[in-house]
């Protein structure tokens, strides 16, 4: 069974600080995608960014990067030049590319940016 | 165009009442999957549904629960006698299949409360 796990129950930066946040992940498949996922107060599910395994270049999105270590199971994002908006709940997702391709989360970090 | 759209928004429910719960997946997306994300957790999978495909049950907690999709498009997940252990936000996302495009698109979700 796959499981991720989110070490940071809560974090909390100053505006235009950069940001970390950590998952890790348990699988004995290599072929699988990886997805952080922003959801603010409203409770919509938004995707932030996807990395594929296969690719050994971190994806990026804008201020919004990823730190992908495929031997270590590790898939950080990174938050450059936070905004206010950035406050939200994070997830960690982890699909593999087969079958119902499900998503698998982690437990999920509270960010705050403060003003 | 139109995202995912659930229905209601809201439900209180007095316990041992059955509930339905409604998805309209995005037009043209043919894999649809229910999630259950209780108080400060992580999402959990509950169903999946891919065409005409026999749907993926595997994350349904019990009986109790159940989902059809009608015509390949809108779906509702139903819980016969709820007990409080019900109460969650449940979300519906939906996917195209096959080539690269696997990110899923949710919806606002259902905050579901059993008194």
């Amino acid at each position: 069974a796959q499981t991720v796990t989110q070490s940071q129950p809560e974090m909390s930066v100053q505006e235009a600080e950069t940001v970390t946040l950590s998952c890790t992940y348990d699988t004995s498949e290599n072929n699988y995608y990886l997805f952080w996922y922003k959801q603010p107060p409203s409770r919509q599910m938004i995707l932030v960014i996807r990395q594929e395994a296969y690719k050994q270049q971190n994806a990026t999105e804008n201020r919004f990067s990823v730190n992908f270590q495929k031997a270590a199971k590790s898939f950080s994002l990174k938050i450059s030049d936070s905004q206010l908006g950035d406050t939200a709940m994070y997830f960690c997702a982890f699909m593999i590319n087969q079958g119902a391709q499900k998503l698998v989360f982690g437990q999920g970090t509270r960010l705050t940016i403060n003003p | 165009g139109a995202g995912v759209s659930q229905s209601p928004s809201n439900k209180v429910t007095e316990k041992g009442k059955d509930v339905e719960l409604r998805c309209d997946p995005i037009s043209g997306h043919t894999a649809l999957y229910w999630y259950r994300q209780s108080l400060g957790q992580g999402l959990e999978f509950l169903i999946y549904f891919q065409g005409n495909s026999a749907p993926d049950k595997s994350g349904l907690p019990s009986d109790r629960f159940s989902a059809e999709r009608t015509g390949g498009s809108v779906s509702t997940l139903t819980i016969q006698r709820t007990q409080q252990e019900d109460s969650a936000v449940y979300l519906c996302a939906s996917s195209l299949t096959g080539g690269s495009r696997r990110e899923q698109y949710f919806g606002p979700g259902t905050r579901l409360t059993v008194t």
